[in-house]
């Protein structure tokens, strides 16, 4: 089956400055990959998702870009915020299916002001 | 639109109880999941729902049951709680195909097993 690994698994970062987080998976058939945000207390919340036919997608701050060939994906996120602290997971899936997502482990972003 | 709920929010069991952990969307979504949450390991996969009437195991099943109740419900069931079952859980829900839009999750149960 799909394994997904994250890298790192904490990140301190200052207020403004860019967070990158990076995915590699297993299953060379996957072909959907969305990233996850989820804030202490909270559920986990969807805040961008890329398809294997697309290469990089952007939303204000936050963009992910997806190398097939390579077989990993990364969250980039620019001008961080304090509020954009929290754990951030990536998943991968293969669909048409009833899109069953594999979870990394996670990353703790830290923004200090 | 509520969404995904779950409940109850917060359950305290004793060893060898048990006891029904209830999801219900109100997304018309065919796909529903239960996934828990354990400190450095992400979500991992109980059990899912394809659809209505079908049930399949996950990465980590042992302990659980699961029922598919109706195109809206998912429940969860430990018959005979044990500590590791300690956990958060997240019960989920999604569209199918490739207009699939990724999860929608469910605020999440936190169950201490004494």
């Amino acid at each position: 089956g799909e394994n997904v690994e994250q890298h790192p698994s904490t990140l301190s970062v200052q207020e403004g400055d860019s967070a990158v987080i990076k995915c590699t998976y297993s299953d060379s058939a996957s072909n959907y990959f969305p990233w996850y945000k989820q804030e202490l207390g909270k559920r986990p919340q969807l805040i961008i998702d890329i398809r294997s036919n697309v290469g990089e997608k952007k939303d204000q701050r936050i963009a992910v870009t997806l190398n097939k060939t390579a077989k990993h994906f990364s969250l980039h996120i620019t001008e961080t915020q304090p509020e954009d602290s929290a754990v951030y997971f990536c998943a991968a899936s293969i669909t048409p299916s009833w899109g069953k997502l594999q979870f990394g482990a996670g990353t703790q972003v830290v923004v200090t002001p | 639109n509520a969404g995904v709920t779950q409940t109850p929010k917060f359950q305290v069991l004793k060893t060898g109880q048990s006891m029904t952990l209830q999801c219900a969307q109100d997304m018309n979504h065919n796909s529903m999941y239960w996934y828990r949450q354990d400190p450095g390991m992400g979500l991992r996969l109980i059990y899912y729902s394809a659809s209505e009437g079908t049930t399949d195991k996950g990465e980590v099943p042992n302990g659980y049951n699961v029922s598919r109740l109706n195109k809206r419900e998912f429940s969860l069931r430990l018959e005979s709680a044990a500590p590791s079952q300690t956990s958060v859980y997240f019960c989920a829900s999604s569209e199918e195909g490739q207009g699939a839009h990724g999860y929608t999750f469910g605020s999440g149960t936190r169950l201490t097993v004494v």
